[in-house]
């Protein structure tokens, strides 16, 4: 398909266990973010990744949360011993450069923590 | 980025009737701004945006206006159909910035 794409879709862990979420951004795209949504909130920056450069990880939450992004392409973010407080919808967007470029959104992974 | 915020969490409207959203943001260094629409159980879909330098754009059926003297934002819609029933949410970020800031969201229920 030509948007982006995330799995899983849902995600059911207990609490302590470790999880990776993964994000296929639009080819071509350089530029790939994580956001994460609460229930009846909207979304909040996690982190941000631009071609080969140092990601900006200065919206995840905790040291338990990291993210990769492998060859500029697909990217996997990864909770450690999760927490209760982590179950969220995590939303991975692409745009094709810095700054200002239209920010295209997969359907997000809905994580629940028990 | 500093808050970005709706006036509004909710919006009922008549079928065929316009819509307006509004959003207040509080980043006087905001340079640009967009608006999303998320529904149930998809991401967020990029309906218009608008840079500083401008106070209104319009798209098809939408528009949006700014007023930066007021930090405020408001997404339009004409002849409010169905399917535009959705939560709307308005992003910004500052120039050379990539982080969007959202606000809360408002739901829009188009009545029959």
């Amino acid at each position: 398909g030509a948007g982006v794409s995330q799995s899983p879709s849902n995600k059911v862990t207990e609490k302590g266990k470790d999880v990776e979420l993964r994000c296929d951004p639009i080819s071509g795209h350089t530029a790939l973010y994580w956001y994460r949504q609460s229930l009846g909130q909207g979304l909040e920056f996690l982190i941000y990744f631009q071609g080969n450069s140092a990601p900006d990880k200065s919206g995840l939450p905790s040291d338990r949360f990291s993210a990769e992004r492998t060859g500029g392409s697909v990217s996997t973010l990864t909770i450690q011993r999760t927490q209760q407080e982590d179950s969220a919808v995590y939303l991975c967007a692409s745009s094709l450069g810095l700054g200002n470029n239209e920010q295209f959104f997969g359907p997000g992974t809905r994580l629940t923590v028990l | 980025g500093e808050s970005v915020g709706l006036h509004l969490p909710t919006l009922s409207v008549q079928e065929g009737d316009n819509s307006i959203i509004n959003c207040a943001y509080s980043n006087s260094a905001s340079d640009y701004f967009i608006w999303y629409k998320q529904e149930s159980g998809k991401g967020p879909q990029f309906i218009i945006d608008i840079r500083s330098n401008m106070d209104k754009r319009q798209g098809q059926r939408v528009t949006v206006l700014l007023n930066k003297t007021v930090k405020h934002l408001s997404l339009q819609i004409a002849a409010t159909q169905p399917g535009d029933s959705a939560v709307y949410f308005c992003a910004e970020n500052e120039q050379d910035d990539y982080k969007l800031s959202f606000g809360a969201g408002t739901t829009v229920t188009v009545r029959a």
